[in-house]
């Protein structure tokens, strides 16, 4: 079945520090969605990508979708003590129909912290 | 417009138990998907309801089975609970169309003894 690898899974950061994540899928991905989860808290949808080479921003995050729709990954400029978290991504494997339901893949997630 | 609600918060059982949890999507949603989080297998998917339907399921055993009613609002069984099943049980709701971010309600903590 469809794996979602993510690396590092875990990244300690001084703040003011630059911060990335990769994720890889064993598959051709319909999108990829990421998500941030507080500790103690429940995951939050934070962007989703479709397009082949898809850059987006948001702030001081950068995410980006692979040529081949399998990788991505998630960069934040200069972190702050309220980056702090874990950051899955999440992908939908296109099907043979070319549309995507609601079976999400998850990556192990990459969990960051932040010291002030 | 109300988040996602998941009951009970909290929840103990003991081995060979079943638990019957509860997830309210957010109004006019109407998939409903349930995820099982643990520290060492991360997020797994479990299943997806969608009009009342099964759409899609992951790879967990028949003792793991759920519902949609009518009003969107979804119910997840565990039978014959297991030391293993000790985890958080997070429901989440989307409108049920192609590539649309998922909604996470707080999740329901399940500790077995």
């Amino acid at each position: 079945g469809q794996q979602v690898m993510q690396i590092p899974q875990y990244q300690h950061v001084q703040e003011g520090e630059d911060f990335t994540t990769y994720c890889n899928s064993s598959t051709t991905l319909s999108n990829i969605q990421w998500y941030k989860q507080r500790p103690g808290g429940h995951p939050v949808f934070l962007i989703q990508l479709v397009k082949s080479g898809e850059v987006k921003k948001q702030k001081r995050l950068t995410f980006q979708f692979g040529e081949a729709k399998k990788n991505s990954s998630l960069h934040i400029t200069a972190t702050q003590t309220t980056d702090v978290g874990t950051y899955f991504c999440a992908g939908l494997e296109a099907n043979a129909g070319g549309t995507s339901y609601g079976k999400l893949t998850f990556g192990q997630g990459t969990i960051l912290t932040v010291h002030p | 417009k109300a988040g996602v609600t998941q009951t009970p918060r909290y929840l103990i059982k003991t081995r060979g138990q079943q638990v019957t949890l509860s997830c309210s999507p957010i109004s006019g949603h109407r998939s409903v998907s349930w995820y099982q989080q643990t520290p060492g297998q991360g997020l797994q998917f479990l299943f997806e309801y969608f009009s009342e339907t099964q759409r899609n399921k992951g790879n967990f055993p028949g003792r793991f089975s759920g519902r949609q009613f009518s009003n969107s609002r979804s119910e997840m069984n565990v039978s014959t609970l297991e030391l293993g099943d000790s985890a958080l049980y997070l429901c989440a709701s989307s409108p049920g169309q192609p590539n649309q971010p998922q909604h996470f309600g707080d999740g329901t903590r399940l500790s077995i003894l």
